[in-house]
């Protein structure tokens, strides 16, 4: 069975700019959650999608968005680019809100300059 | 606050050796523990849980204890090889936040030959 995967692996923005992210989860999980990592605030938490519907959100800025489509997909958007958000982001598939295990991908390295 | 952390930013051990890497957390609400192996490159991978009313539980080499008296966690991993190095992360939950995970900062552990 595949694990979760994320894409792009690698991603280059300028302040100001907006970018998406987008993660699979595994086959059958219909949980996703965010979180973003950076060598200064470690692992945080972003947001984490249910059937198509954010169940629990984070404390981060309005900037940072999610969603998730019928087939469980899930992308996250960040919008108004900020130094600061140059970071690791994560994406982890369980199999439903109720289940333990967090299954995470190899993230996606954002770098904003 | 609501926080995971690590007692020691580094650990540095011999192969072969018991590892112990310790985690104090500050929720006396968390009711699930995890600990988490992250290599460098890649994301978070599950190594070993446990539910708040357990005091121990082993794995393959590993081994999780909890003290809610203290609120402390440890991972002990034994006859360590080289294959061991990475950060690991200990997470809490609680049915407070949900499925969110709250991480610690990590433990870089370095194994050498």
């Amino acid at each position: 069975k595949a694990g979760v995967t994320q894409t792009p692996r690698y991603l280059i923005k300028t302040r100001g700019q907006q970018v998406t992210l987008s993660c699979s989860p595994i086959s059958g999980h219909r949980s996703v959650s965010w979180y973003q990592q950076t060598p200064g605030q470690g692992l945080q938490f972003l947001f984490e999608y249910f059937s198509e519907t954010q169940r629990n959100k984070g404390n981060f800025p309005g900037r940072f968005s999610g969603r998730q489509f019928s087939n469980s997909r899930s992308e996250m958007n960040v919008s108004t680019l900020e130094l600061g958000d140059s970071a690791l982001y994560l994406c982890a598939s369980s199999l439903d809100v109720s289940s333990d295990e967090q299954f995470f991908g190899p993230g996606t390295r954002l770098t904003v300059l | 606050g609501e926080s995971v952390g690590l007692h020691l930013p580094t650990l540095s051990v011999q192969e072969g050796d018991n590892s112990i890497i310790n985690c104090a957390y500050s929720n006396s609400a968390s009711d699930y523990f995890i600990w988490y192996k992250q290599e460098s490159g890649k994301g978070p991978q599950f190594i070993i849980d446990i539910r708040s009313n357990m005091d121990k539980r082993q794995g393959q080499r590993v081994t999780v204890l909890l003290n809610k008296t203290v609120k402390h966690l440890s991972l002990q991993i034994a006859a360590t090889q080289p294959g061991d190095s990475a950060v690991y992360f200990c997470a809490e939950r609680s049915a407070q936040a949900g499925t969110a995970l709250i991480f610690g900062k990590g433990t870089t552990l370095s194994v050498s030959s």
